[in-house]
């Protein structure tokens, strides 16, 4: 069956350090890859994807992406992170054999101390 | 604002009871997906509907229906509630029918609350 995982269950940092949350996937075929941060209390927004061409995207609010087809993985990194990053973030997957089915990694929490 | 509306924002009740969680996706969208979101589980997927029909079945409990009307707007119902349906539920719209990215818009959720 197809799966999202992702690295971390919670991640702990402090203000102006660098971020990278791994994500990893299973299926073979051709895939779109979603990062969504769900801050606390709201709803999940989308914060990068890709669906073709370069495998590093960027996305909003100075996040990256980097997709790496050999290794199933599309990694999220932040070279500064701030006290508003504080959320969690999730990994999601829609491949062609999904349909139009997302499977969403179980999320990584990140804490950011100021 | 994602234009994906859900009703309603919060929701108290006993077990037992059954309640009914209203979703509009986006102008447009065709696709509605409910997900339930709680502390043990994560993000759950429920149940796909595209154009009023059911296209996909996730993690959804027998207790659990739901339904896309023809004005696209979604309805999920939670019946013989149990204190561990507590959750809040998502919905979203997708706007991959019209050949667009596929991206899903989440709702602000509806938190039920079971007593």
């Amino acid at each position: 069956a197809q799966s999202v995982s992702q690295h971390n269950h919670h991640v702990i940092l402090s203000e102006a350090a660098s971020l990278e949350l791994g994500c990893n996937y299973s299926y073979g075929g051709t895939v779109n890859l979603f990062w969504y941060v769900q801050y606390p209390g709201q709803h999940l927004q989308l914060l990068l994807k890709y669906f073709s061409g370069d495998p590093l995207v960027k996305g909003i609010k100075g996040f990256e992406a980097e997709f790496i087809k050999s290794k199933f993985s599309f990694n999220l990194r932040k070279p500064s992170v701030q006290w508003s990053d504080t959320a969690e973030y999730f990994c999601a997957v829609n491949g062609d054999n999904y349909g139009q089915n997302f499977v969403f990694g179980p999320g990584t929490r990140l804490s950011v101390l100021p | 604002d994602s234009g994906v509306t859900q009703t309603p924002k919060h929701l108290i009740t006993a077990t037992g009871q059954r309640v009914t969680l209203r979703c509009s996706p986006r102008s447009g969208d065709l696709s509605v997906y409910w997900y339930q979101q709680s502390l043990d589980q994560g993000l759950q997927f429920l149940i796909q509907y595209y154009n009023g029909e059911e296209r996909a079945k996730g993690n959804i409990l027998e207790r659990f229906s739901a339904q896309q009307f023809p004005d696209l707007h979604s309805e999920l119902n939670l019946s013989s509630l149990e204190l561990g349906d507590s959750a809040l539920y998502f919905c979203a719209s997708s706007d991959i029918d019209r050949g667009h990215t596929g991206e899903l818009f989440f709702g602000e959720g509806s938190r039920l609350t079971v007593l």
